[in-house]
């Protein structure tokens, strides 16, 4: 399976702290994305990372990209209440263009 | 900033009953969605849509599937006969490029079949 599988499942910070998942995936991809969805709605799309690329930033967002390893992070510096959500990988293989999500990490930011 | 509307937000069918789910992607955007997020389970693709046919399909998106863009504007997902294992948050998206970009995903319209 493509999918990408998220560690850890659930994670709970304190305000202003960093919040820090990884994702690892099986087969060689274009690129990984990283999404965030709040409870009952809809996924927003963070960042974009292309295999080709190590490291992206996007405001308090890091993604680093390990194809050798097959994994990827997500970094949250400088946690919020409002950064409370889950938070996918999907990746997109060189065969098809489907996004492959994994099961997600929910984040838990304490005031 | 644009966004990708879908209605209803929720709707409750019986089982057995045919479904339309609709959505308007961004406009200037090409390729068009829908994925599927049982509770508590992981997202999963049900179809592409590309230059008014699919492009691609998962095993999900059987017979009792079918997609559709009536128009310039909407994008329908229908289910024929609905089942209870159907019940789940359906999220259309869109996109510029295959793949090469971020998906703009709509807020989901949750069905319930009963």
């Amino acid at each position: 399976s493509q999918q990408g599988e998220e560690d850890p499942q659930a994670l709970s910070i304190q305000e202003g702290e960093n919040a820090t998942m990884n994702c690892s995936y099986k087969t060689s991809i274009n690129n990984l994305q990283w999404y965030r969805q709040n409870s009952g709605r809809g996924l927003v799309h963070l960042i974009l990372i292309r295999s080709n690329e190590r490291e992206k930033h996007s405001g308090r967002l890091r993604v680093t990209l390990d194809t050798s390893k097959k994994s990827s992070s997500l970094l949250i510096t400088a946690s919020r209440a409002a950064d409370t959500a889950s938070y996918f990988c999907a990746t997109v293989s060189h065969n098809d263009y489907k996004l492959s999500f994994g099961a997600g990490t929910t984040v838990t930011v304490r005031a | 900033e644009p966004e990708v509307t879908q209605t209803p937000s929720h709707q409750v069918t019986q089982m057995g009953q045919e479904v339309i789910l609709r959505c308007v992607p961004i406009s200037n955007h090409l390729y068009f969605y829908w994925y599927r997020q049982i509770l508590g389970q992981k997202v999963e693709f049900l179809v592409s849509f590309y230059n008014n046919e699919i492009s691609e399909k998962s095993e999900i998106f059987d017979d009792q599937f079918s997609v559709e863009r009536p128009d310039g504007s909407n994008f329908t997902l229908k289910i024929r006969s609905t089942k209870l294992e159907d019940s789940a948050m359906y999220f259309c998206a869109s996109s510029e490029a295959h793949g090469y970009y971020g998906y703009t995903f709509g807020s989901g319209t949750r069905l319930t079949v009963v």
